[in-house]
């Protein structure tokens, strides 16, 4: 059982969209993770939220704590930022981070 | 400033071989974890050091011994090689001040095919 779901498992997009990923967990946390990973495999953590709202940039991340949902939006979207993004949960007393199995951006130009 | 980094960048071994991953970082930081990437299935944590000195065990740790040689380096062994260790390894550090909301920095990667 993944405690963790993205969706979609994948998107396709044009230049310029509004993209929309959906992570939802389904136990208490201490912090919600975004990273990303561009084909050739570097990871890079693009967010750590347990409230609210963040902002860099053209990316966006929420999380509703009470709903156990985070969202990252993407404006403005490009194809540099054709990646996988993947949400991850962190809680309990130990160091482990729970993934998700991540979400395939493509943006088209 | 190199951040995390990982050795070897890709591996072909045979099965029953051994070999040790290694993985350093210049950031003074006193967290360090081993995971596995596999297709279809999100990262999974092999083994973590909270500290320098201190060593744990994670979801998928066998098969597996580490060792935290100093604060900057975090090796991962495999004694005896198996088809089912085929994976994308990766190293991470975080500073550990925080514990389990801190951020973490991933290494490059380590592509392993055991035949």
């Amino acid at each position: 059982k993944n405690e963790v779901e993205q969706s979609p498992q994948n998107l396709t997009a044009q230049e310029g969209e509004f993209i929309t990923i959906n992570c939802s967990y389904s136990v208490g946390i201490s912090a919600l993770h975004w990273l990303q990973q561009h084909p050739g495999g570097g990871i890079v953590s693009l967010f750590m939220l347990s409230s609210g709202k963040k902002k860099h940039g053209r990316l966006i991340a929420t999380i509703n704590i009470q709903e156990k949902h985070s969202s990252l939006h993407i404006t403005a979207s490009h194809p540099r930022d054709s990646a996988v993004y993947i949400c991850a949960f962190s809680g309990g007393s130990n160091y482990k981070l729970t993934f998700g199995k991540g979400t395939l951006l493509t943006v088209n130009p | 400033n190199a951040g995390v980094t990982q050795t070897p960048k890709f591996q072909v071994l045979k099965t029953g071989q051994s070999m040790t991953l290694q993985c350093a970082q210049d950031m003074n930081h006193n967290s360090m974890y081993w995971y596995r990437q596999d297709p279809g299935m999100g990262l999974r944590l092999i083994y973590y050091s909270a500290s320098e000195g201190t060593t744990d065990k994670g979801e998928v740790p066998n098969g597996y011994n580490v060792s935290r040689l100093n604060k900057r380096e975090f090796s991962l062994r495999l004694e005896s090689a198996a088809p089912s260790q085929t994976s994308v390894y990766f190293c991470a550090s975080s500073s550990g001040a925080s514990g389990n909301t801190d951020t973490q920095y991933f290494g490059p990667g380590t592509r392993l095919t055991v035949l």
